[in-house]
Protein backbone atom coordinates (compact mmCIF):
# COMPACT_ATOMS: atom_id res chain seq x y z
CA UNK A 1 0.00 0.00 0.00
CA UNK A 2 0.77 3.62 -0.50
CA UNK A 3 3.65 4.71 2.03
CA UNK A 4 3.39 8.23 4.03
CA UNK A 5 6.47 10.24 5.77
CA UNK A 6 6.87 13.13 7.36
CA UNK A 7 9.89 14.71 8.08
CA UNK A 8 11.56 16.09 10.70
CA UNK A 9 10.13 14.11 13.44
CA UNK A 10 10.42 16.28 16.15
CA UNK A 11 11.11 20.17 15.48
CA UNK A 12 11.63 22.53 18.70
CA UNK A 13 11.43 26.83 17.54
CA UNK A 14 11.58 30.18 19.63
CA UNK A 15 8.19 31.83 19.12
CA UNK A 16 8.72 33.85 16.11
CA UNK A 17 10.70 31.88 14.01
CA UNK A 18 9.28 30.28 10.59
CA UNK A 19 9.49 26.51 9.74
CA UNK A 20 9.03 23.71 6.97
CA UNK A 21 7.53 20.40 7.58
CA UNK A 22 7.55 18.19 4.78
CA UNK A 23 5.25 15.02 3.70
CA UNK A 24 6.55 12.26 0.55
CA UNK A 25 3.91 9.95 -0.28
CA UNK A 26 4.98 7.09 -2.42
CA UNK A 27 1.85 6.95 -5.03
CA UNK A 28 -0.65 8.70 -7.21
CA UNK A 29 -3.32 10.37 -4.79
CA UNK A 30 -6.93 11.70 -4.91
CA UNK A 31 -6.55 13.73 -1.63
CA UNK A 32 -3.98 14.97 0.97
CA UNK A 33 -4.60 16.65 4.32
CA UNK A 34 -2.68 18.38 6.68
CA UNK A 35 -3.99 18.59 10.47
CA UNK A 36 -2.83 19.74 13.87
CA UNK A 37 -3.80 17.67 16.66
CA UNK A 38 -4.02 19.81 20.01
CA UNK A 39 -2.89 18.70 23.36
CA UNK A 40 -6.81 17.34 23.62
CA UNK A 41 -6.20 14.90 21.35
CA UNK A 42 -8.78 16.49 18.09
CA UNK A 43 -7.45 16.70 14.95
CA UNK A 44 -7.93 20.11 13.19
CA UNK A 45 -8.50 20.67 9.41
CA UNK A 46 -5.11 23.07 8.18
CA UNK A 47 -5.82 22.38 4.31
CA UNK A 48 -7.10 19.96 1.83
CA UNK A 49 -4.53 19.97 -1.14
CA UNK A 50 -4.04 17.34 -3.41
CA UNK A 51 -2.52 19.50 -5.56
CA UNK A 52 -1.92 23.33 -5.87
CA UNK A 53 -0.84 25.99 -3.42
CA UNK A 54 -3.25 27.31 -0.38
CA UNK A 55 -2.58 29.99 2.59
CA UNK A 56 -4.15 30.65 5.70
CA UNK A 57 -3.18 33.24 7.76
CA UNK A 58 0.43 32.56 9.04
CA UNK A 59 0.56 28.56 7.47
CA UNK A 60 0.56 27.81 4.10
CA UNK A 61 0.73 24.45 2.32
CA UNK A 62 2.17 23.55 -1.27
CA UNK A 63 1.50 19.60 -2.76
CA UNK A 64 3.77 18.53 -5.82
CA UNK A 65 2.02 15.63 -6.88
CA UNK A 66 4.05 14.52 -9.47
CA UNK A 67 6.43 14.57 -7.36
CA UNK A 68 4.60 13.21 -4.79
CA UNK A 69 5.37 15.54 -1.74
CA UNK A 70 3.56 18.20 0.22
CA UNK A 71 5.13 21.03 2.62
CA UNK A 72 3.14 22.84 5.07
CA UNK A 73 4.87 26.13 5.98
CA UNK A 74 4.41 27.81 9.70
CA UNK A 75 5.86 31.78 9.59
CA UNK A 76 5.83 33.77 12.75
CA UNK A 77 5.39 30.62 14.99
CA UNK A 78 3.37 31.28 18.45
CA UNK A 79 3.50 28.94 21.39
CA UNK A 80 -0.21 27.81 20.59
CA UNK A 81 0.86 25.98 17.41
CA UNK A 82 2.54 23.52 19.62
CA UNK A 83 1.20 20.07 19.06
CA UNK A 84 1.23 17.52 16.24
CA UNK A 85 0.85 17.68 12.60
CA UNK A 86 0.02 15.08 10.36
CA UNK A 87 -0.03 14.80 6.90
CA UNK A 88 -2.42 11.92 5.42
CA UNK A 89 -3.27 10.96 2.06
CA UNK A 90 -5.97 8.78 -0.19
CA UNK A 91 -4.46 6.76 -2.47
CA UNK A 92 -5.80 7.37 -6.30
CA UNK A 93 -6.58 3.47 -6.06
CA UNK A 94 -8.32 3.38 -3.30
CA UNK A 95 -11.85 3.91 -1.65
CA UNK A 96 -11.84 6.52 0.68
CA UNK A 97 -9.54 5.62 3.34
CA UNK A 98 -6.81 8.39 4.93
CA UNK A 99 -3.23 6.76 5.42
CA UNK A 100 -1.37 8.87 8.18
CA UNK A 101 2.14 9.75 8.36
CA UNK A 102 3.81 9.41 11.93
CA UNK A 103 3.26 12.88 12.20
CA UNK A 104 5.72 15.87 13.27
CA UNK A 105 5.66 17.05 16.61
CA UNK A 106 6.40 21.04 17.08
CA UNK A 107 7.16 22.43 20.54
CA UNK A 108 7.22 26.56 20.17
CA UNK A 109 9.11 27.93 23.09
CA UNK A 110 8.39 31.64 24.51
CA UNK B 1 -23.35 24.18 11.93
CA UNK B 2 -22.45 21.12 14.15
CA UNK B 3 -19.12 19.15 13.43
CA UNK B 4 -18.98 15.47 14.15
CA UNK B 5 -19.51 13.95 17.58
CA UNK B 6 -19.30 11.19 19.36
CA UNK B 7 -20.14 9.27 22.54
CA UNK B 8 -18.99 8.63 24.98
CA UNK B 9 -15.84 11.02 25.26
CA UNK B 10 -14.29 8.03 27.62
CA UNK B 11 -15.20 4.50 28.13
CA UNK B 12 -13.58 2.09 30.83
CA UNK B 13 -14.77 -1.47 30.47
CA UNK B 14 -13.35 -4.48 31.83
CA UNK B 15 -11.22 -7.18 29.88
CA UNK B 16 -13.88 -9.42 27.90
CA UNK B 17 -16.97 -7.57 28.29
CA UNK B 18 -19.22 -5.83 24.90
CA UNK B 19 -18.71 -1.88 24.12
CA UNK B 20 -20.25 0.68 21.51
CA UNK B 21 -19.35 4.02 20.71
CA UNK B 22 -21.67 5.72 18.32
CA UNK B 23 -20.48 8.76 16.12
CA UNK B 24 -23.00 11.28 14.73
CA UNK B 25 -21.30 12.62 10.98
CA UNK B 26 -22.41 16.43 9.75
CA UNK B 27 -25.47 16.55 8.56
CA UNK B 28 -25.60 15.79 4.94
CA UNK B 29 -22.26 14.04 4.45
CA UNK B 30 -22.86 10.43 3.17
CA UNK B 31 -19.27 9.23 3.98
CA UNK B 32 -18.33 8.10 7.54
CA UNK B 33 -14.73 6.60 8.41
CA UNK B 34 -14.18 4.93 11.38
CA UNK B 35 -10.44 5.41 12.66
CA UNK B 36 -7.70 4.22 15.89
CA UNK B 37 -5.40 5.99 17.29
CA UNK B 38 -2.50 4.10 19.45
CA UNK B 39 -0.51 6.57 21.78
CA UNK B 40 2.47 8.08 19.46
CA UNK B 41 1.10 7.18 16.49
CA UNK B 42 -1.10 8.67 13.36
CA UNK B 43 -4.64 7.03 13.58
CA UNK B 44 -5.11 4.13 11.75
CA UNK B 45 -8.13 3.29 9.48
CA UNK B 46 -10.75 0.55 10.14
CA UNK B 47 -14.01 0.80 8.29
CA UNK B 48 -15.85 3.22 5.85
CA UNK B 49 -19.30 3.52 4.93
CA UNK B 50 -20.96 5.26 1.61
CA UNK B 51 -24.60 5.59 2.88
CA UNK B 52 -25.74 2.84 4.53
CA UNK B 53 -23.26 -0.10 3.43
CA UNK B 54 -19.26 -0.48 4.28
CA UNK B 55 -17.68 0.29 1.39
CA UNK B 56 -14.18 -0.97 2.61
CA UNK B 57 -13.82 -2.75 5.98
CA UNK B 58 -10.08 -3.83 5.42
CA UNK B 59 -9.02 -2.04 8.71
CA UNK B 60 -11.03 -4.03 11.11
CA UNK B 61 -8.19 -6.17 13.02
CA UNK B 62 -10.88 -9.13 13.75
CA UNK B 63 -14.06 -10.37 13.62
CA UNK B 64 -14.65 -9.07 17.48
CA UNK B 65 -15.34 -5.72 15.74
CA UNK B 66 -18.44 -4.51 13.65
CA UNK B 67 -19.70 -1.39 12.70
CA UNK B 68 -23.19 -0.39 11.29
CA UNK B 69 -24.86 2.63 9.69
CA UNK B 70 -28.12 1.13 9.45
CA UNK B 71 -30.23 4.41 8.04
CA UNK B 72 -26.80 6.24 6.61
CA UNK B 73 -26.56 8.89 9.62
CA UNK B 74 -25.24 7.57 12.60
CA UNK B 75 -23.66 4.89 13.22
CA UNK B 76 -21.81 2.63 16.36
CA UNK B 77 -18.81 0.48 15.95
CA UNK B 78 -19.23 -2.95 18.64
CA UNK B 79 -16.19 -4.55 19.88
CA UNK B 80 -17.46 -7.91 21.19
CA UNK B 81 -15.05 -9.88 24.05
CA UNK B 82 -12.62 -6.61 24.67
CA UNK B 83 -8.98 -7.11 24.97
CA UNK B 84 -6.39 -4.99 26.69
CA UNK B 85 -5.00 -4.15 23.05
CA UNK B 86 -7.86 -2.59 22.20
CA UNK B 87 -7.41 0.09 24.39
CA UNK B 88 -7.06 3.17 21.97
CA UNK B 89 -8.87 6.61 20.84
CA UNK B 90 -11.07 5.51 18.63
CA UNK B 91 -12.14 8.30 15.65
CA UNK B 92 -14.72 9.27 13.24
CA UNK B 93 -14.79 11.24 10.73
CA UNK B 94 -17.49 12.13 7.91
CA UNK B 95 -16.96 13.36 3.92
CA UNK B 96 -19.41 14.98 1.54
CA UNK B 97 -20.50 12.35 -1.28
CA UNK B 98 -17.02 10.15 -2.06
CA UNK B 99 -14.34 9.27 0.04
CA UNK B 100 -11.60 11.33 -1.74
CA UNK B 101 -13.42 14.18 -0.30
CA UNK B 102 -12.16 16.59 2.79
CA UNK B 103 -12.76 14.40 5.93
CA UNK B 104 -13.60 16.08 9.61
CA UNK B 105 -12.86 14.74 12.28
CA UNK B 106 -14.68 14.14 15.50
CA UNK B 107 -13.12 14.47 19.18
CA UNK B 108 -12.65 10.72 19.66
CA UNK B 109 -13.97 7.51 22.40
CA UNK B 110 -10.73 7.18 24.57
CA UNK B 111 -11.51 3.70 25.32
CA UNK B 112 -9.52 1.77 28.46
CA UNK B 113 -9.68 -1.75 28.62
CA UNK B 114 -8.66 -3.22 32.15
Amino acid sequence: GIQVEQSPPDLILQEGANSTLRCNFSDSVNNLQWFHQNPWGQLINLFYIPSGTKQNGRLSATTVATERYSLLYISSSQTTDSGVYFCAVVAASNTGKLIFGQGTTLQVKP
Amino acid sequence: GAGVSQTPSNKVTEKGKYVELRCDPISGHTALYWYRQSLGQGPEFLIYFQGTGAADDSGLPNDRFFAVRPEGSVSTLKIQRTERGDSAVYLCASSADRGYNEQFFGPGTRLTVL
